[in-house]
Order: C-alpha cells, then sequence, then structure tokens
C-alpha cells in the first residue's frame, strides 16, 4: 500500500523568495516519486521524478526534488520564485513498474510581489 | 500530437439524466485513467484500463462506467447523473515503456449536476 502526504494545503512567498514545497510518503516498495504542476483552468503536468539513481533531481523551471529515503520524504525547492509558479502542486507515489499512482492532497502555491 | 483531448469541456446536466465522456490519446500509450478532482480532496481514481478492452475499479468506482473498445479512446459513463457527481473530471495516459509510468493529462471536463 502506498500513501502520500503533502504538508500545507497552502503556501505563500514572497517573489524571489525560497519556495519549498513538503512530501512524505509510505511505500511497500522501492517508491518511484513525481512533482506534478496544475495552472488554473488546466490539466496536470510533470515537473520532475524520480525513479532510481540520483537522489537530487532537477525538472522545469527551475524546480528540484530531493529523495530522502531515511525522511521518506520527497521536498519540491527552488530558490527564487517568480509570480508565473503560482499554482497547485501535486506529489505522487507509485511502485516500479506500477501502472497507478497514488496523489496527494494537493499545495496551491501563491507568490505574491 | 495533441496529447491528451477531452471532450466536452464543459456539461450541466440535470439529476437522473446519462452522459458520456470522451477521452483520446494520440501517444499509442497503453494505459489509460480516469480521475475526478473535487476541492480540498487531492485526484481521486475513478476507473483505469491496462489496455484495450479490460478495465479495472480505481477508488471511487460506484456510480460510473468505462469502456475501452480502442486504445486510444476511454470513455467514461454516468448513466445516472447525481449532485454528488458534481466535479472535474481528468482523463490521463501513460506507457509502460518507460517503466515509470508518469502521466499526462487531459484538460479536463467540468460537469454540473443539478
Amino acid at each position: 500500500a502506498q500513501s502520500v502526504t503533502q504538508l500545507g494545503s497552502h503556501v505563500s512567498v514572497s517573489e524571489g523568495a525560497l519556495v519549498l514545497l513538503r512530501c512524505n510518503y509510505s511505500s511497500s516498495v522501492p517508491p518511484y516519486l513525481f512533482w506534478y504542476v496544475q495552472y488554473p483552468n488546466q490539466g496536470l503536468q510533470l515537473l520532475l521524478k524520480y525513479t532510481t539513481g540520483a537522489t537530487l533531481v532537477k525538472g522545469i523551471n527551475g524546480f528540484e526534488a530531493e529523495f530522502k529515503k531515511s525522511e521518506t520524504s520527497f521536498h519540491l525547492t527552488k530558490p527564487s520564485a517568480h509570480m508565473s509558479d503560482a499554482a497547485e502542486y501535486f506529489c505522487a507515489v507509485s511502485g516500479p513498474n506500477a501502472g497507478k499512482s497514488t496523489f496527494g492532497d494537493g499545495t496551491t502555491l501563491t507568490v505574491k510581489p | 500530437n495533441a496529447g491528451v483531448t477531452q471532450t466536452p469541456k464543459f456539461r450541466v446536466l440535470k439529476t437522473g439524466q446519462s452522459m458520456t465522456l470522451l477521452c483520446a490519446q494520440d501517444m499509442n500509450h497503453e494505459y489509460m485513467y480516469w480521475y475526478r478532482q473535487d476541492p480540498g480532496m487531492g485526484l481521486r481514481l475513478i476507473h483505469y484500463s491496462v489496455g484495450e478492452g479490460t478495465t479495472a475499479k480505481g477508488e471511487v468506482p460506484d456510480g460510473y462506467n468505462v469502456s475501452r473498445l480502442k486504445k486510444q479512446n476511454f470513455l467514461l459513463g454516468l448513466e445516472s447523473a447525481a449532485p454528488s457527481q458534481t466535479s472535474v473530471y481528468f482523463c490521463a495516459s501513460s506507457s509502460r515503456g518507460t517503466g515509470s509510468y508518469e502521466q499526462y493529462f487531459g484538460p479536463g471536463t467540468r460537469l454540473t449536476v443539478t
């Protein structure tokens, strides 16, 4: 069984500030981890993913995430927020070669000018 | 490539009416999924399919039926709509080839049942 917990349903940062969105997971098998972004009135799109290998993964738009097995975490960061980063972000987990993912409840990121 | 497309984009139904939502993908993906998204509840899997002619129940299948007669299409049916089915519905697809099954989403269908 797998589950995902996203800490904080709403996060607000100032433009230029660090973005940190938290994700913890539980999985009985080695996890594959994903971050997706959803802009208003659109579907989700993949930001980045971790499968195996390097635990620090880089994605689109300057985002990155680090897989920490000991902490069962996969937090999403960006050094400097931009207004265009305002969106809802979803963390998801699946097992290797598993066709289904379990999604977190989402975190809405607001960027203040 | 158009990716994943959904028809219609918006729909208003009266309680008890039926409708079918169409999802199409042009990426030759094996897996397809239907989710519903409600405020504060993330994405909940309704039904999914691992290939043409096969379907399986997800987390919240009651009140919905699906069919996958062609690999590129996945249909979601509501036989007798209820106000509790007011939601935004997303279709997604993924490929077995990458092994990680990252999903590609359509733009969504906003359904209101009155």
